[in-house]
């Protein structure tokens, strides 16, 4: 079965800053996706970012990309110039490719932003 | 607007007071799928529908039933809650060949 690990329950960041939230997960599949997620104070689950395993580059969206590490099976994002508004709750999840397959989550790590 | 919309939002209730939690997306998605969130252990799957008519179970169904009568709606069923069934209860949409998933704003269950 496949598991996804976020070893990080709490980071806190300084605003402007940069930090980096890990994932690690566990598979045999060699064709999956990847993503973060992101649940604010208002409990919806916004998607962040994703990378299709099979693509050796790694995805970038404005100030978060990650660093995706596929035989080391890890996963890690990182939010540039840290706001405010980036403070939540942040999920790791994993999907093999398929018509069925479901959304393994970690288990989150909650990211403050101070001034 | 593209979303998946789930009612009600907050629910308090008793043990044994059967409850429906509707869930429907204007996306013309035939994946649809519920969750439930816990502290410490992230969202789990409950149950999903790969389309109409056709459902299975997730990795934790007992004590939930759902139904796919129609392509755009998903309901979460109830028949006898219990105290251990009070958490946070998202649902999601995707393509069936999309990488994505849609999820819905989630409904805060309680169950005393």
């Amino acid at each position: 079965a496949q598991t996804v690990t976020q070893s990080q329950p709490e980071m806190s960041v300084q605003e402007a800053e940069t930090v980096t939230l890990s994932c690690t997960y566990d598979t045999s599949e060699s064709d999956y996706y990847l993503f973060w997620y992101k649940q604010p104070p208002s409990r919806q689950m916004i998607l962040v970012i994703r990378q299709e395993a099979y693509k050796q580059q790694n995805a970038t969206e404005n100030r978060f990309s990650v660093n995706f590490q596929k035989a080391a099976k890890s996963f890690s994002l990182k939010i540039s110039d840290s706001q405010l508004g980036d403070a939540a709750m942040y999920f790791c999840a994993y999907r093999r490719a398929g018509t069925a397959s479901k959304l393994t989550f970690g288990t989150g790590t909650r990211l403050q932003v101070t001034l | 607007e593209a979303q998946v919309t789930q009612n009600p939002r907050y629910l308090i209730t008793v043990t044994g007071k059967k409850l429906t939690v509707t869930c429907s997306q204007n996306m013309n998605h035939e994946y649809m799928s519920w969750y439930r969130q816990d502290p410490g252990l992230g969202l789990r799957q409950i149950y999903y529908s790969m389309n109409v008519e056709v459902t299975d179970k997730g990795d934790v169904p007992e004590g939930y039933k759902v139904s796919r009568k129609e392509k755009r709606n998903f309901p979460l069923i109830l028949e006898s809650p219990s105290p251990n069934q009070t958490s946070l209860y998202f649902c999601a949409s995707r393509r069936t060949g999309g990488d994505t998933q849609y999820f819905g704003p989630g409904t805060r269950l309680t169950v005393l």
